[in-house]
């Protein structure tokens, strides 16, 4: 079965800092891969996805994320820090057309500060 | 547009009395439903996942069971709440586009 490990519970970066989550992934298939954000008391919100297609994923709020299969990595980042991107980053993974298997990892908290 | 509430936001009950949660799907039709919990400062944990009427899986034995009456409803329950049972629970539906929506949530804290 796929499984996610996101290195890193907590991060922390400077206002204007490069910030880099990183994520491995555990697939038998070639995988579906995605990260989401989550602020206090608030659900999931997805920030990207890859499917197919272009390695490298754009997503919201100036985030992106590379897929390297030979890496077997999906590594969120952001050129510049903004102090609302403080919360906390779930990486997941799920195999091809089988969705109602999505494996999520631990996630990892950012903290940005001033 | 397709959109999912849960409700309540936050609920504080008593060890032993029962729970429901419930979750509803606007917007689409047969989605496949899940039940997450997140307890504190720990990831997410896959509960229940539904793809129709009645037809629900379990990940984990636990105090908790799900239901389905109808395509767009989804609800947790228990007939007797554990202190362990404290959590975060999140619901979500996917159709077909390998990927989750997610609820708002419900904070759970049994007393």
């Amino acid at each position: 079965a796929q499984s996610v490990t996101q290195l890193g519970s907590h991060v922390s970066v400077s206002e204007g800092a490069l910030v880099l989550l990183r994520c491995n992934y555990s697939s038998s298939v070639p995988p579906y891969l995605f990260w989401y954000v989550q602020y206090p008391n608030q659900g999931l919100q997805l920030l990207l996805k890859y499917t197919t297609g272009a390695t490298l994923v754009k997503g919201i709020n100036g985030f992106e994320a590379e897929f390297k299969k030979s890496e077997t990595s999906f590594h969120l980042t952001k050129p510049s820090a903004h102090m609302s991107d403080a919360a906390e980053y779930f990486c997941a993974v799920s195999e091809i057309f089988n969705n109602n298997d999505m494996r999520f990892g631990a996630g990892t908290r950012l903290t940005v500060k001033p | 547009s397709q959109t999912i509430h849960q409700w309540p936001a936050t609920l504080v009950q008593p060890v032993g009395s029962p729970l429901s949660l419930e979750c509803t799907v606007e917007g689409t039709s047969n989605p496949n439903l899940y039940w997450y919990r997140q307890a504190a400062g720990r990831g997410l944990q896959l509960l229940f996942y539904s793809i129709g009427i009645d037809q629900i899986s379990s990940e984990v034995p636990q105090n908790l069971s799900a239901s389905r009456p109808q395509d767009r409803q989804f609800i947790l329950s228990s007939k007797k709440l554990l202190l362990s049972d404290s959590g975060f629970y999140l619901c979500a539906w996917s159709v077909r586009d390998y990927g989750y929506t997610f609820g708002s949530g419900t904070r759970l804290t049994v007393v």
